[in-house]
């Protein structure tokens, strides 16, 4: 099964905002709205920022927000923050024999 | 607050088969579904199984397809993940995640994860 589309590496300033695109399929993203973003810190378990595109888990900053277009969902991070520094994945649901697919992962570094 | 904690990985050779465990306290664990997600050293994420609140549905990734087996007893809180027929690519970190809302299939909005159990594949 192949894997949503991320790119390998996003960077921004303290303060600044970036984007990160996930790129599927119609029969993922483009089809359903349970596009997922996972914020993962080195040696810790992926934490849940953004579910079904654009909705925010309790305790989650609002400095994150999900939005989607066609076969392409994004992350936006605004006033970048140290904290921020992380790996990112996105996921959607697929609807096949493969339930959920992930993407390949961004590493944002905050300069 | 819900926990997870996962058992049961270690170093097994090529062919062989182990059991993984995930115990869940502080929810209401036949409500949800439950999934297994694996992550190779240095590398991404990958969802390999799930299964619903009931346990009446399970899901595969076609990567294991065959190999593993979803199953989960509700009366202990407990999801489990046999995995026979080990192979070097599925040495990785095994996670199981709990669904946001989602009760008899997976929608992916894992809000929940243990800490990850890592299965070794060498001879």
């Amino acid at each position: 099964q192949s894997a949503l589309t991320q790119p390998a590496s996003v960077s921004g300033s303290p303060g600044q905002s970036i984007t990160i695109s996930c790129t599927g399929t119609r029969s993922d993203i483009g089809d359903y709205n349970y596009v997922s973003w996972f914020q993962q810190h080195p040696g810790k378990a992926p934490k849940l920022m953004i579910y079904d595109v654009s909705d925010r888990p309790s305790g989650v900053s609002n400095r994150f927000s999900g939005s989607k277009s066609g076969n392409t969902a994004s992350l936006t991070i605004s006033g970048l923050q140290a904290e921020d520094e992380a790996d990112y994945y996105c996921s959607s649901y697929r609807g096949s024999s493969t339930l959920i697919v992930f993407g390949t992962g961004t590493k944002v570094t905050v300069l | 607050e819900v926990h997870l904690l996962e058992s049961g990985g270690g170093l097994v050779q090529p062919g062989g088969s182990l059991r993984l465990s995930c115990a869940a306290s502080r929810f209401t664990f036949s409500t949800y579904a439950m999934s297994w997600v694996r992550q190779a050293p240095g590398k991404g994420l990958e969802w390999v199984s799930g299964i619903s609140g009931s346990g009446d549905s399970t899901f595969y990734a076609d990567s294991v397809k065959g190999r593993f087996s979803i199953s989960r007893d509700n009366s202990k809180n407990t999801l489990f993940l046999q995995i026979n027929s080990l192979r070097a690519e599925d040495t990785a970190v095994y996670y199981c995640a709990k669904d946001t809302y989602c009760t008899s299939i997976s929608c992916g909005a894992f809000d929940y994860w243990g800490q990850g159990t890592l299965v070794s594949v060498s001879s």
